[in-house]
């Protein structure tokens, strides 16, 4: 079956740690993004990917780091650095960057306590 | 004021009425998306639309491209369609909407 798989579904880590999440994707898509979901709020975009070895920040890529180092993974870091990390992460990806019907990972749902 | 402005933010609803959520942005656009996120979290693509109308059984989307405004339409709702839909629109990029929790009661 083709899809985006993300992992964990849940993930709890104490303040001050950095953590990274799982993308992967079998679809053969060029394009991926990380987006973050919270209450009230609109997917903000973190990090966007077009090919592999390239990444560019999004509207909120402050306290995150990402790597694309194959076509199929795109980890996400959530560093110390971010002010609030608790939230809902998502990751996507398209055939190219500029055909933007996006395909959806399941989330992620970080709680820093 | 967004970019990508829903309405209404919640919806209540018997099973079998006829559902609208309403859509209006503000910039220019080469496509609007509408998607569906399931209470678990994933979301899927229901319709991308640049212009007129498209149907898919019982979901149909409308736009109006002069009038910045796009609606999504549910027929005979059902409790699963219950989730929360989400509205987004292509420019360079997608830029979302908060979405529209649709609750359908049996």
């Amino acid at each position: 079956d083709g899809g985006i798989t993300q992992s964990p579904k849940y993930l709890f880590r104490k303040e001050g740690q950095n953590v990274t999440l799982s993308c992967e994707q079998n679809l053969n898509h060029d394009a991926m993004y990380w987006y973050r979901q919270d209450p009230g709020q609109g997917l903000r975009l973190i990090y966007y990917s077009q090919i592999v070895n390239d990444f560019q920040k999004g509207d909120i890529a402050e306290g995150y780091s990402v790597s694309r180092e194959k076509k199929e993974s795109f980890p996400l870091t959530v560093t110390s650095a971010q002010k609030n990390p608790t939230a809902f992460y998502l990751c996507a990806s398209s055939i190219r960057s500029d055909y933007n019907e996006q395909f959806f990972g399941p989330g992620t749902r970080l709680t820093v306590l | 004021k967004n970019e990508v402005e829903q309405s209404p933010q919640n919806l209540t609803a018997q099973e079998g009425e006829f559902i609208t959520i309403n859509c209006s942005y503000s910039v220019g656009i080469s496509a609007l998306h509408w998607l569906q996120q399931h209470p678990g979290g994933g979301i899927v693509s229901l319709f991308m639309l640049s212009s007129g109308k498209k149907k898919h059984g019982r979901l149909i989307a409308t736009i109006n491209i002069q009038e910045k405004h796009s609606s999504l339409h549910i027929t005979a709702s059902h409790p699963r369609d219950s989730a929360v839909y989400i509205c987004a629109v292509e420019s360079s990029r997608l830029t979302f909407g908060e979405g529209t929790q649709l609750t359908v009661n049996p």
